[in-house]
């Protein structure tokens, strides 16, 4: 099976710029995608194809995704952005959508 | 407005079964691609089952493959989970959630129904 792993935390200062790493074999091959979940909550897509914003997303939201590591970065981070951050891809070979392990942002 | 409703879920013993519904609105349920998405306490999002739009191409998750059976009814807007030799592993709170035309990920999700497996 595929495996995506993200770190279980990561703290920033308000302003400053947050990035979350999501680890997968040759994941630049595959299309990434990201969801915030804040407590008691849905999960809301923040960023699609690795680097594509829905709209209502701020543009302080961004993704990019190469070799074996995609990032999403929050830039001028705000309290609201406080969340679980989870990445996602589909592993055709196992016929399966994955989700990374999430990382706990928690601006200080 | 999309929206997407579960519900369905409640307490169940281990062993038993359980059929979880999910109704939409605001949009041409026939045309769309639908998941179920499931996440333990304190724990991450676990992908569980998808169904076709027509309901011709179906996966599941290995941890719920021969257990779990995903159907959809196009006529009235609604997906379901049925659920049979439930374990304690499989407490979670279920989610259904839309596939975009554009396949790979997940638009909208409803907010989610409570499942607990314990004796």
């Amino acid at each position: 099976s595929y495996v995506l792993t993200q770190p279980p935390s990561v703290s920033v200062a308000p302003g400053k710029t947050a990035r979350i790493p999501c680890g997968g074999n040759n994941i630049g091959s595959k299309s990434v995608h990201w969801y915030q979940q804040k407590p008691g909550q849905a999960p809301v897509l923040v960023i699609f194809y690795d680097r594509d914003r829905p709209s209502g997303i701020p543009e302080r939201f961004s993704g990019s995704n190469s070799g074996n590591t995609a990032t999403l970065t929050i830039s001028r981070v705000e309290a609201g952005d406080e969340a679980d951050y989870y990445c996602q891809v589909w592993h055709t070979t196992s016929a399966a959508y994955v989700f990374g392990t999430g990382t706990k942002v928690t601006v200080l | 407005e999309v929206q997407l409703v579960e519900s369905g879920g409640g307490l169940v013993q281990p062993g038993g079964s359980l059929r979880l519904s999910c109704a939409a609105s605001g949009f041409t349920f026939s045309n769309y691609r639908m998941n179920w998405v499931r996440q333990a306490p304190g724990k991450g999002l676990e992908w569980v089952s998808y169904i076709s739009n027509s309901d011709s191409t179906i996966y599941y998750a290995d941890s719920v493959k021969g257990r779990f059976t995903i159907s959809r009814d196009n006529a009235k807007n609604s997906l379901y989970l049925q659920m049979n030799s439930l374990r304690g592993e499989d407490t979670a709170v279920y989610y259904c959630a839309r596939e975009t035309n554009d396949g790979g990920y997940f638009d909208y999700w409803g907010q989610g129904t409570l499942v607990t497996v314990s004796s």
